[in-house]
């Protein structure tokens, strides 16, 4: 079946501007995380939802970023005033459940670059 | 939180030579799960332990969970240059995140 995709695969803006970065599941995949993954940072986990409430926001590096997720399916990463720091790659990952452990299915990721 | 120490950070091999890449955690872990991320590509999902002691095998790769549950190993047998790319530990926290390891990148030469 379908695995998990992201679009765009890149972008590029220039430094204050919004950004959405669109993330679609497996479907039946109620569990949805975003990751960031820098070259001084590693892969850093971001938010996850749980349905459409997102129980655990601790990763979210500051008050510029946001993300949602409607009918349980397609999440968006909103990233505001963009700052050359957000530079990454944005990785979403889906898994069947919130507990488990389960194995978690990445997308492609999108790669930010602001300028 | 939970943190893991990845050893080493890199490791270039000459075909046919074994890899060992090491996860290490200063508390106990309720489990462990491994990934591989080729060049330009994203992390897919290897295997889980969960058991004190465990050991799996996936043809050339073996993972161990150590018996404290404090550490993890995955080994490669006679790599091959299919195995380029970069194995991370994760740790599962609330909510089944994910907390990475920082990755060791295998480059293998012919």
């Amino acid at each position: 079946g379908a695995g998990v995709s992201q679009s765009p695969s890149n972008k590029v803006t220039e430094k204050g501007k919004d950004v959405e970065l669109r993330c679609d599941p497996i479907s039946g995949h109620t569990a949805l995380y975003w990751y960031r993954q820098s070259l001084g940072q590693g892969l850093e986990f971001l938010i996850y939802f749980q349905g459409n409430s997102a129980p655990d926001k601790s990763g979210l590096p500051s008050d510029r970023f946001s993300a949602e997720r409607t009918g349980g399916s397609v999440s968006t990463l909103t990233i505001q005033r963009t700052q050359q720091e957000d530079s990454a790659v944005y990785l979403c990952a889906s898994s069947l459940l919130r507990d488990g452990p389960y194995e978690q299915y990445f997308g492609p990721g999108t790669r930010l670059t602001v300028t | 939180g939970q943190q893991v120490m990845q050893i080493p950070q890199y490791q270039h091999v000459q075909e046919g030579e074994d890899f060992t890449t090491y996860c290490n955690s200063s508390t106990t872990l309720s489990n462990i799960q491994w990934y591989k991320q080729r060049p330009g590509g994203h992390p897919v999902f290897l295997i889980q332990l969960v058991k004190s002691g465990e050991v799996k095998k996936q043809k050339r790769l073996t993972f161990q969970f150590g018996e404290a549950k404090k550490n993890s190993s995955l080994h490669i047998t006679a790599t091959q240059t299919t195995d380029v790319g970069t194995y991370f530990c994760a740790l599962t926290g609330g909510g089944n995140k994910l907390t990475f390891g920082t990755g060791t990148q295998l480059k293998v030469e012919l």
